[in-house]
């Protein structure tokens, strides 16, 4: 079966501009969780979706960061006016429960680029 | 002080050699422990969990000491194919009741023929 995807692999932008990355999570799993990953670094806690509920968002960032799921499935991370120190991986996982002790499947990440 | 911290490494080992990472976790109500392995630029997949009564997956063994507040990852006779990055993963519970995973930052393995 198709794991966690997200789009797109690759993301170059120029600093200031708006940028939507994408996730599909197993089709079914209920959590749905964004972190970011510096160079060198371990995957950085952003945000938790239970379903379309957005149940914690204490990672973000920045309110430049917004993430939504709107139908339960599909998650957009939005990041605005992107500044160079937003270059990082960012990661999706996906699990079957609305647990943190369940295994936390994730997808192949976005490497965004702020020049 | 890191809520989850590991010796980056790198370690470089031969073939067939036993190696040991150990992590340490500042949160001592965590009750869940992970480690995950990571390839180079790929995403990070479930190694193993790591249970109280310590655990083996063939030549893997994760043990965890909570009065020290440690975990432990031994590989033996490692294989080239382990080369990679190791996070230890923890889950830590926020005043908000939600529980999330903290990662640290990964200990890098090299194994050399």
């Amino acid at each position: 079966g198709a794991g966690v995807s997200q789009s797109p692999r690759y993301k170059v932008a120029k600093r200031g501009q708006d940028v939507a990355l994408r996730c599909d999570p197993i089709s079914g799993h209920v959590s749905l969780f964004w972190y970011q990953q510096a160079l060198g670094q371990g995957p950085e806690f952003l945000t938790y979706f239970q379903n379309e509920a957005q149940l914690d968002k204490s990672g973000l960032p920045s309110d430049r960061f917004f993430a939504e799921r709107p139908e339960g499935s599909v998650s957009t991370l939005k990041i605005q006016r992107t500044q160079q120190e937003d270059s990082a991986v960012y990661l999706c996982a996906s699990s079957g429960t609305g647990t943190s002790f369940d295994e936390q499947f994730f997808g192949p990440g976005t490497r965004l680029t702020v020049l | 002080r890191k809520e989850v911290e590991q010796d980056p490494g790198p370690f470089n080992v031969p073939e067939g050699a036993t190696v040991a990472f150990n992590c340490t976790y500042s949160n001592s109500a965590s009750q869940s422990f992970f480690w995950y392995r990571q390839d180079c630029r790929k995403e990070p997949k479930l190694l193993m969990s790591v249970y109280s009564s310590g655990n083996e997956d063939g030549r893997f063994t994760a043990q965890l000491n909570r009065a020290s507040q440690y975990i432990s990852l031994l590989i033996r006779d490692s294989k080239l194919s382990d080369s990679a990055t190791y996070l230890c993963v923890v889950n830590i519970q926020e005043n908000t009741g939600f529980q999330k995973l903290v990662f640290g930052t990964g200990t890098r393995l090299l194994v050399s023929p």
